[in-house]
């Protein structure tokens, strides 16, 4: 069984598209992460859900909207993409905030055309 | 802002040779951790520590954790085909969150 899953694995679309990705964790893990990966494999994190409960929320444009409907699921919602925003998105999640272990799902990389 | 700095940043050796790599800062971390990533995958923990001077030892693979918690190193022995793999380090900062070098991309040639 898959710990961390994130679907789609592969994203391509148009400039200016809505898209989401979706990510649900089996671990019974309290805490939820996104972190994007860039074209330099550089890794950083861009939002940090606890409990459902957003605790970080790193400088990213505000098009960048999650969502955690329960401490399982962290969805990743994206209005007017950008070219810039072609990337890695990596969900995560740790067993608690002072855990911060985290065990990483496959990555969606989102093309933007 | 805290910064990981990982070197070098490309590593190419053949299969039974030896490497270091590290990870240095100037900020003190509570914990750091070593991921090793694949090609289409997400990062993997290798292992975590915690205390300054701290070693650890996972089969061929050999971590440590500088006195002062501003640097680790990561040894690997007879390095294999196996082993390749882009190499993260990560510390945990006071607010809880992980910060990433940019990573070792290790290539071991048989």
């Amino acid at each position: 069984d898959t710990a961390v899953s994130q679907t789609p694995k592969y994203l391509v679309t148009q400039m200016g598209n809505d898209k989401s990705i979706k990510c649900e964790q089996n671990l019974g893990h309290d805490t939820m992460y996104w972190y994007k990966q860039d074209s330099k494999k550089f890794l950083k994190i861009m939002f940090s859900y606890n409990n459902k409960e957003l605790i970080i929320n790193e400088t990213v444009p505000n098009r960048f909207s999650p969502k955690s409907p329960d401490k399982a699921h962290l969805n990743l919602h994206i209005n007017s993409l950008e070219l810039g925003d072609s990337a890695v998105y990596f969900c995560a999640s740790s067993p608690g905030t002072a855990n911060t272990e985290a065990f990483f799902g496959q990555g969606t990389r989102l093309t933007v055309v | 802002t805290q910064l990981l700095e990982q070197s070098p940043q490309f590593l190419s050796i053949q299969e039974g040779e030896n490497l270091t790599v590290y990870c240095n800062s100037s900020s003190v971390f509570s914990s750091l951790q070593w991921y090793r990533q694949e090609p289409g995958e997400g990062p993997v923990l290798l292992v975590t520590v915690v205390t300054g001077g701290e070693v650890k030892k996972l089969k061929r693979l050999t971590f440590q954790f500088g006195d002062a918690r501003k640097d680790s190193s990561l040894h690997i022995t007879a390095a294999q085909p196996g082993d390749t793999g882009l190499y993260l380090c990560a510390g945990v900062s006071g607010s809880e969150k992980l910060v990433f070098g940019k990573g070792t991309k290790l290539t071991v040639n048989p």
